[in-house]
C-alpha cells in the first residue's frame, strides 16, 4: 500500500464549477500537508500549505486537512480553464522527506 | 532572476551509458533535491542536500550519485544507465531545509530522459 493515494482522474468539470480534489495517508506522523500544481510540461508549484489539522483558505483555493480520518482535500470554487493542470498532494513528518501523490489531472471546460 | 535551472531538457540513453543532469539555482538557497516522476507514482526524493557539502539520500537512492558542487549547484549522475531509470527528473530548491514542510519548494523545468 503506497503511503498516500491519490485518484488520478482524469477529472473533467465546466468553467464555474466547485471542484474537489482528495488524497488519503497511512503514516500518522505526517504533519505538513501541501498541494502542488503543474501545468503540462512544467515543474510543480506549491499551491498550498497547511500544518496540522484544520482549513487554509487562499482566494478561491480553500485546503483542508483531516488527520484523524488522514485524509485531506482541496476545493476550487469558481473553476477557470487557467486552473486545468495536475494537482499534487504532499506530506511530511517532522525532519522527514515529502511524500507525494501520483497527482490529478484537472480540465475545465470553457 | 532564472529560478532554478536544468540540463539537458530532453536525453536518449543506451542501457550502461552515463550521464549527469545539471541543476543551479540563483536564489541564494539553501537546500537542494533530486526527485524523479513517473507515471502513477507520483515525485520520489532521490538525494537531497541540506547545504552546501552534505547530501542525503532520499527514497529512491539506488543507481543514482550526486554532487552538491557549490551553494548554487547540484548535479545528479547515472553512472550506468538501466531502461527503470527513464523518467521526469526535477531539481528543486529551498531556502532552509524543506523536507519538513513550512519552506516552499521551487522547482526547475524537468529532464526527459529516455534509456534504451
Amino acid at each position: 500500500q503506497k503511503e498516500v493515494e491519490q485518484d488520478p482522474g482524469p477529472l473533467s468539470v465546466p468553467e464555474g464549477a466547485i471542484v474537489s480534489l482528495n488524497c488519503t495517508y497511512s503514516n500518522s506522523a505526517f504533519q505538513y500537508f501541501m498541494w502542488y500544481r503543474q501545468y503540462s510540461r512544467k515543474g510543480p508549484e506549491l499551491l498550498m500549505y497547511t500544518y496540522s489539522s484544520g482549513n487554509k483558505e487562499d482566494g478561491r483555493f480553500t485546503a483542508q486537512v483531516d488527520k484523524s480520518s488522514k485524509y485531506i482535500s482541496l476545493f476550487i470554487r469558481d473553476s477557470q480553464p487557467s486552473d486545468s493542470a495536475t494537482y499534487l498532494c504532499a506530506m511530511s513528518a517532522r525532519n522527514n522527506d515529502m511524500r507525494f501523490g501520483a497527482g490529478t489531472r484537472l480540465t475545465v471546460k470553457p | 532572476n532564472a529560478g532554478v535551472t536544468q540540463t539537458p531538457k530532453f536525453q536518449v540513453l543506451k542501457t550502461g551509458q552515463s550521464m549527469t543532469l545539471q541543476c543551479a539555482q540563483d536564489m541564494n538557497h539553501n537546500s537542494m533535491y533530486w526527485y524523479r516522476q513517473d507515471p502513477g507514482m507520483g515525485l520520489r526524493l532521490i538525494y537531497y542536500s541540506a547545504s552546501e557539502g552534505t547530501t542525503d539520500k532520499g527514497e529512491v537512492p539506488n543507481g543514482y550519485n550526486v554532487s552538491r558542487l557549490n551553494k548554487r549547484e547540484f548535479s545528479l549522475r547515472l553512472e550506468s544507465a538501466a531502461p527503470s531509470q527513464t523518467s521526469v527528473y526535477f531539481c528543486a530548491s529551498s531556502e532552509d531545509e524543506g523536507l519538513a514542510g513550512g519552506d516552499t519548494q521551487y522547482f526547475g523545468p524537468g529532464t526527459r530522459l529516455t534509456v534504451l
